[in-house]
């Protein structure tokens, strides 16, 4: 079965500081990974895509399937990265485009 | 944004009573979901639908039913709400059925269920 676990339901540090928002998967096939963004008043957007090996807005992934990890790490943290971030995965032999728990960045002054 | 339209955006309803939440869209994506939000338990996903008339359960289906008699169109119902179905309900499209496709996502809506 697809599962995203996101341990840590809240991630409080200030402007400036590194960042790691953690997510485990558990899926016996080769999953694509995501992470998906939602600010204060505004829809679910993507924010990158392990596929895409891409940096979005200071923020990276990398997915280790030794540790069956795609964390997303931001080395300076800025406030308005404040934001739901959600973990998600999706498998080359299903359609099921699962999520985790979620994890809210609030990034102080 | 992607053209997906929620409706209603709220809804206050009673226990027993049916209900119905429509998705639409505008990409003519075959792929469409349906999740509730609930705190601590994130995103969690109901139905889904891969083209007409094409569904399948996802994590938290029981009292639930979807259908989709067109491409734009997916439809939620709950047959009896309870209060346990008060949640955010939010839509989801795709253009395909490959891993790696991001998907694109209505603004919710919130039904409370008294």
């Amino acid at each position: 079965a697809q599962r995203v676990t996101q341990p840590e339901k809240l991630l409080s540090v200030f402007k400036g500081a590194p960042v790691e928002l953690k997510c485990n998967y558990s899926y016996s096939g080769s999953p694509e990974l995501f992470w998906y963004v939602q600010y204060s008043r505004q829809r679910l957007q993507l924010l990158l895509r392990h596929i895409s090996r891409e940096s979005i807005k200071g923020f990276t992934a990398d997915l280790n399937k030794g540790e069956t990890s795609f964390h997303l790490k931001k080395p300076f943290a800025q406030e308005e990265d404040s934001a739901m971030y959600y973990c998600a995965l999706r498998s080359y032999n299903t359609d099921k485009l699962i999520f985790g728990t979620g994890t809210r960045l609030q990034v102080f002054p | 944004d992607a053209g997906i339209t929620q409706s209603p955006r709220h809804k206050v309803t009673e226990t027993g009573t049916p209900v119905t939440l429509r998705c639409h869209q505008t990409e003519n994506h075959r792929y469409m979901y349906w999740y509730r939000q609930d705190p601590g338990h994130g995103l969690r996903l109901i139905h889904y639908s891969y083209g007409v008339k094409d569904t399948d359960k996802g994590e938290v289906s029981d009292g639930y039913s979807v259908s989709r008699s067109k491409t734009e169109d997916f439809l939620l119902t709950l047959e009896s709400a309870t209060s346990s179905q008060t949640s955010v309900y939010f839509c989801a499209i795709s253009d395909t059925g490959r891993a790696d496709t991001e998907a694109f996502f209505g603004q919710g809506t919130r039904l409370t269920v008294v």
